[in-house]
């Protein structure tokens, strides 16, 4: 059965700082796997996805994430944090055929000015 | 452009009255979902339909109704048997059988017990 672990309810860094959200894996076929973005009082918005192909996978907004396999990892990243990136953020997986996706409970990220 | 519509986005609700909530999708997408989102707690699934004229349980039926008379559309009823029914509500759709494609969502229904 596939699940999704997000490490750490909340994240809190400074602006132009690096984000790093963990987002860790359990599938028993190789997953398809999704990062998704929630603003206050909106809906989700997809920020990339890995289906196929290279492992390091580039968004919007200039995040980025990396499928390691071995590390059944999936984290996302940024390399400098502004003020806009401060939402909840989603990590989610599906497996083959299986269209339902499973999220994980989300991680709140703080930039501090 | 095609997207997924909730109406409305803010909804209050008296003690034992049910209130309906509306998402309608242009997609073309078989399936759609309800979700219901509480603050620590992720997305909790209410319901959800792969077709016309069907739909499942998720994981949090109680106090919930839904039908699935249009490919189109997917309302929810928040029943008076719903205690708890302040939250934020999310529609969501998607292509069966296409695992990579994920989920487009609404921009969601805040609902209000007053």
């Amino acid at each position: 059965a596939q699940s999704v672990t997000q490490l750490g309810s909340h994240v809190s860094v400074s602006e132009g700082a690096l984000v790093l959200l963990r987002c860790n894996y359990s599938s028993s076929v190789p997953p398809y796997l999704f990062w998704y973005v929630q603003y206050p009082n909106q809906g989700l918005q997809l920020l990339l996805k890995y289906t196929t192909g290279a492992t390091l996978v580039k968004g919007i907004n200039g995040f980025e994430a990396e499928f390691k396999k071995s590390e059944t990892s999936f984290h996302l990243t940024k390399p400098s944090a502004h003020m806009s990136d401060a939402a909840e953020y989603f990590c989610a997986v599906n497996e083959g055929s299986n269209y339902k996706l499973t999220f994980g409970k989300g991680t709140l990220l703080t930039v501090n000015p | 452009d095609g997207g997924i519509t909730q109406s409305p986005k803010y909804l209050f609700r008296k003690e034992g009255q049910n209130v309906t909530l509306s998402c309608e999708q242009n997609l073309n997408h078989d399936a759609m979902y309800w979700y219901r989102q509480d603050p620590g707690q992720g997305l909790r699934l209410i319901y959800y339909s792969q077709i016309v004229n069907d739909f499942q349980k998720g994981d949090i039926a109680e106090g919930y109704s839904v039908s699935r008379e249009k490919k189109e559309s997917f309302p929810l009823t928040v029943t008076s048997a719903q205690k708890n029914p302040t939250a934020f509500y999310l529609c969501a759709s998607s292509i069966l059988f296409r695992g990579g494609y994920g989920y487009t969502f609404g921009s969601g229904t805040r609902l209000t017990v007053v």
